[in-house]
């Protein structure tokens, strides 16, 4: 069964240093990826997506991932945290079996300390 | 355009008690989900409508939860009788392709 494994639950960086969030899949094909930001008592807003070509791919609030095929693996990554970007981070994954399933990783905490 | 609509925002209920959670989705958007987030969990899903028909259902309750889509718009999801393990957090998503957007959700407490 596909599945999604981020293993840091709670990650404390200072602001303006760089942050690096994991995430690993396990999946027969090659699948359709995603990183989502939820803030507390808020909906889940999507940073970045890959699906195919480039496999480093930008997204929003200065966002990066790299996905790699080889280590099943799609990190995420920013240069320089900022303060507003203390959130819960979940990846998921599109298995596209049928329908647009959506499976999730159990989300990692980003702390931000001044 | 506006996003997802979630109503209510939060609701507390007791054991045994029904409840029931609106949606509605970004205008266009065919497609609608469920999801149920557990505290310290990520979403899972529970039902995906394609216009007012289910796409999968696999991991919905199905002798306490209940959903539907009426004329391919609006959905509601419903859940007689609510357990202590329901509190959860609620989200509604609706997408056009693969992309998927979320509202903020329903928490939803059960004592």
């Amino acid at each position: 069964a596909q599945s999604v494994t981020q293993p840091d639950i709670h990650i404390t960086v200072s602001e303006g240093a760089s942050l690096e969030l994991r995430c690993n899949y396990s999946y027969g094909a090659t699948p359709y990826l995603f990183w989502y930001v939820q803030s507390p008592g808020q909906g889940l807003q999507l940073l970045l997506k890959y699906f195919s070509g480039d496999t480093l791919v930008q997204g929003i609030k200065g966002f990066e991932a790299e996905f790699k095929r080889s280590q099943s693996s799609f990190n995420l990554r920013k240069p320089s945290v900022h303060w507003s970007d203390a959130a819960e981070y979940f990846c998921a994954v599109g298995p596209m079996e049928y329908g647009n399933k959506l499976v999730f990783g159990a989300g990692t905490i980003l702390r931000v300390k001044s | 355009e506006a996003g997802v609509a979630q109503s209510p925002r939060y609701k507390i209920i007791e054991k045994r008690q029904s409840v029931a959670f609106w949606c509605n989705p970004i205008s266009g958007h065919a497609t609608l989900y469920w999801y149920q987030q557990i505290l310290g969990q990520g979403p899972k899903l529970l039902i995906q409508f394609q216009n007012n028909g289910v796409v999968d259902d696999s991991q919905l309750p199905k002798d306490r939860f209940s959903a539907e889509r009426l004329k391919g718009v609006d959905s509601t999801l419903k859940i007689q009788p609510a357990k202590l393990e329901d509190s959860a957090v609620y989200l509604c998503a609706s997408s056009r392709d693969l992309e998927q957007y979320f509202g903020p959700g329903t928490r939803l407490t059960v004592t």
